[in-house]
């Protein structure tokens, strides 16, 4: 079993819905952080977070830390969203270090 | 601000070939992280540095992978010799560190064959 799982692993809708991204892990943990990768390969981090909830335009992350849970919420959901999602964590293992486990991914298509 | 820089963007080679792979943090940066991404496996850490020192390089494969991070603007990536299995996109990033939230910046990436 991996140390992070996200669900769904693909997820198509329509332009504007509501979208959700799951992430679950097993370790406990010190960080946990959203990445967004476009078609093209590139790699932006959406968010950091350790606590509570983040949000950022359309973009909203929350984590609940006891349930070991983090979602990932687009709201009015644009073609342009349309990327893969990987959520990756920081092991509270080892003080200070900051390696990151990284989830397989959600692959999101939104169809104009 | 460039952004993370990395070079080169794409490279293919011969089995048995020496490979670099060269990454240029973000200005004022000083924790600096590699990994690399494949169809099979995802993004895997490799190694990261702060201050330019190596902290955790329990994710480089074997010795066949090396870095180093000679100064703070600079940092490289090395396998000899390369593998058709080393294939795979390799990706830079950086950070402030202990700047607390705050996130890493990817580089473009380099995407690695190896015939």
């Amino acid at each position: 079993k991996n140390e992070v799982e996200q669900s769904p692993q693909n997820l198509t809708a329509q332009e504007g819905e509501f979208i959700t991204i799951n992430c679950s892990y097993s370790v406990g943990i010190s960080a946990l952080h959203w990445l967004q990768q476009h078609p093209g390969g590139g790699i932006v981090s959406l968010f950091m977070l350790s606590s509570g909830k983040k949000k950022h335009g359309r973009l909203i992350a929350t984590i609940n830390i006891q349930e070991k849970h983090s979602s990932l919420h687009i709201t009015a959901s644009h073609p342009r969203d349309s990327a893969v999602y990987i959520c990756a964590v920081i092991g509270r293992s080892n003080f200070g270090n900051e390696k990151l486990t990284f989830g397989t991914g959600t692959r999101l298509t939104i169809i104009p | 601000d460039a952004g993370v820089i990395q070079s080169p963007r794409h490279e293919v080679t011969e089995m048995g070939q020496e490979v670099t792979l060269r990454c240029k943090p973000i200005s004022g940066h000083n924790s600096l992280f590699w990994y690399r991404q494949t169809m099979m496996r995802g993004l895997e850490l490799l190694i990261y540095f702060n201050n330019n020192v190596p902290i955790d390089d329990s994710g480089m494969p074997e010795d066949r992978f090396s870095a180093k991070m000679p100064n703070a603007s600079f940092s490289t990536l090395k396998i000899q010799p390369s593998e058709p299995r080393d294939s795979a996109v390799y990706f830079c990033a950086s950070r402030h560190l202990r700047q607390e939230g705050e996130t890493q910046y990817f580089g473009p990436g380099t995407r690695l064959l190896v015939l």
